[in-house]
C-alpha cells in the first residue's frame, strides 16, 4: 500500500537537545511538507519540497531545518533554537504541476513531540 | 496567517441529523478542499471544490462554494457516530500555491 510513514509517533525530549522526526513516502510524489499542529489551532507550515536538494521555508521555520536528499524522504529537525516545540507534527506529500487536483495532500499519522 | 475560518468551532448533534461547516477565505482562490482529522492522527482528504463549481457532492458529503461571499459550505447527512472529528477548510495561498488551513470545527455525534 502507498502512503506516507512517520516516525516515531511520540517523542520525548529535554530542553536543549535536538530531535530528527522521518518522514517516508512510496506514492512518488514530488512535493513533501512540514506541518505544526498546536491545541485548538490550524496547521502551520514549516517547510516545504518541491524537488530534491530543494526546499523553502514555510511561514514559522525559526528553529527547525530539514533535508531533501531523496524523493522519498523528508526528515524534519526540531534544534535547540525552537522555545516552544511541544506540539503535533505532520508530514505530507502532494504532486505537482498544473494538474487540476495535483497539490491535494495526503498525510502521515502524525508525531507528538513532548519537551520536558 | 489563516486564510480560511471555519465555523462554528464546534458542533453536538444527534446521531441521524445533518452537520453543516462553514468556511470562510480571504483572497481569491482557484480551489478549495475539506479534510477530516480523527483525534490524534493526520488528516484525510475529503473532497475538492474548484472556483468555477457551485456544489459538489460525494457520497454524504455535499460541498457548496460562493466566491462572491468567498465562503464555502461542508454538509454532512444522515450523520454516523464514526463521523466524529475535526473538519478543516484549505485553500492555496495566491503567493505559492501552499495549501493554507484554518482552524477546523470540531464534530461531534451524540448517539
Amino acid at each position: 500500500d502507498g502512503g506516507i510513514t512517520q516516525s516515531p509517533k511520540y517523542l520525548f525530549r529535554k530542553e536543549g537537545q535536538n530531535v530528527t522526526l522521518s518522514c517516508e513516502q512510496n506514492l512518488n510524489h514530488d512535493a513533501m511538507y512540514w506541518y505544526r499542529q498546536d491545541p485548538g489551532q490550524g496547521l502551520r507550515l514549516i517547510y516545504y519540497s518541491q524537488i530534491v536538494n530543494d526546499f523553502q521555508k514555510g511561514d514559522i521555520a525559526e528553529g527547525y531545518s530539514v533535508s531533501r536528499e531523496k524523493k522519498e524522504s523528508f526528515p524534519l529537525t526540531v534544534t535547540s533554537a525552537q522555545k516552544n516545540p511541544t506540539a503535533f507534527y505532520l508530514c505530507a506529500s502532494s504532486l505537482q504541476g498544473a494538474i487540476p487536483g495535483a497539490n491535494v495532500l495526503t498525510f502521515g499519522a502524525g508525531s507528538r513531540l513532548t519537551v520536558l | 496567517s489563516q486564510q480560511g475560518e471555519e465555523d462554528p468551532q464546534a458542533l453536538s448533534i444527534q446521531e441521524g441529523e445533518n452537520a453543516t461547516m462553514n468556511c470562510s477565505y480571504k483572497t481569491s482562490i482557484n480551489n478549495l478542499q475539506w479534510y477530516r482529522q480523527n483525534s490524534g492522527r493526520g488528516l484525510v482528504h475529503l473532497i475538492l471544490i474548484r472556483s468555477n463549481e457551485r456544489e459538489k457532492h460525494s457520497g454524504r458529503l455535499r460541498v457548496t462554494l460562493d466566491t462572491s461571499k468567498k465562503s464555502s459550505s461542508l454538509l454532512i447527512t444522515a450523520s454516523r457516530a464514526a463521523d466524529t472529528a475535526s473538519y478543516f477548510c484549505a485553500t492555496p495561498r495566491n503567493r505559492d500555491d501552499k495549501i493554507i488551513f484554518g482552524k477546523g470545527t470540531r464534530l461531534h455525534i451524540l448517539p
